[in-house]
């Protein structure tokens, strides 16, 4: 499968750990995007990388969000001290260079604080 | 920022039937639209996609129309199927034109 691909699937944790997820982009791919996902809702635009460099970050994350890709590769995004506003979707895209390039999603981190 | 937001939450249409989903776009300066399905436990699927230079464009049994003067996108679906089930996102790219901005959804239900 050459698609992009998000570690773990699942992941239930309790307020206040720290939990980190990981993203695979498809591998000609040079930008990735970082979203998050409540029910009901679309997903809001985190972050994103282009090759190794972060670009644009949303006022949606806070400082216990940190984003990192250091080889132009794969991401991880690390939420530090989780609260229970936290639980949601995390959805990682990925994408070639350009105004308009079509961005291909991953299936998704699903996160739950108790 | 960014307001992306569809006229209605849900729609049903019976098997065969054309489906028509709707958005509206609230940033003038967009210049690319995509829609996305999306099916439970997954993430967005492209459907289509169309640049502010054009007015329509068809894929297979999907059409997008924009309307630049009132800032509206739809989605025309041609004799809907029940895997056509899902629910639709409209994104439009905003002022940098690198991060996407989503509307809430249309549920789509498929009645066959």
């Amino acid at each position: 499968d050459t698609g992009v691909s998000q570690d773990p699937r699942h992941k239930i944790t309790k307020r206040g750990q720290n939990v980190t997820f990981r993203c695979d982009p498809i591998s000609e791919h040079n930008r990735l995007y970082w979203y998050r996902q409540t029910l009901g809702q679309g997903p809001e635009f985190l972050t994103y990388f282009q090759n190794e460099a972060q670009l644009e970050k949303s006022r949606l994350l806070s400082d216990r969000f940190s984003a990192e890709r250091p080889k132009g590769s794969f991401s991880t995004l690390e939420i530090q001290r989780t609260e229970q506003g936290d639980s949601a979707m995390y959805l990682c895209a990925s994408s070639l260079v350009g105004t308009g390039s079509e961005q291909y999603f991953g299936p998704g981190t699903r996160l739950t604080v108790t | 920022g960014e307001s992306v937001g569809l006229h209605l939450p849900t729609l049903s249409v019976q098997e065969g039937d054309n489906s028509i989903i709707n958005c509206a776009y609230s940033n003038s300066a967009s210049d690319y639209f995509i829609w996305y399905k999306q099916e439970s436990g997954k993430g967005p699927q492209f459907i289509i996609d169309i640049r502010s230079n054009m007015d329509k464009r068809q894929g297979q049994r999907v059409t997008v129309l924009l309307n630049k003067t009132v800032k509206h996108l739809s989605l025309q679906i041609a004799a809907t199927q029940p895997g056509d089930s899902a629910v639709y996102f409209c994104a439009e790219n905003g002022n940098t034109g690198n991060q996407f901005y989503f509307g809430t959804g249309t549920s789509l239900t498929v009645i066959p």
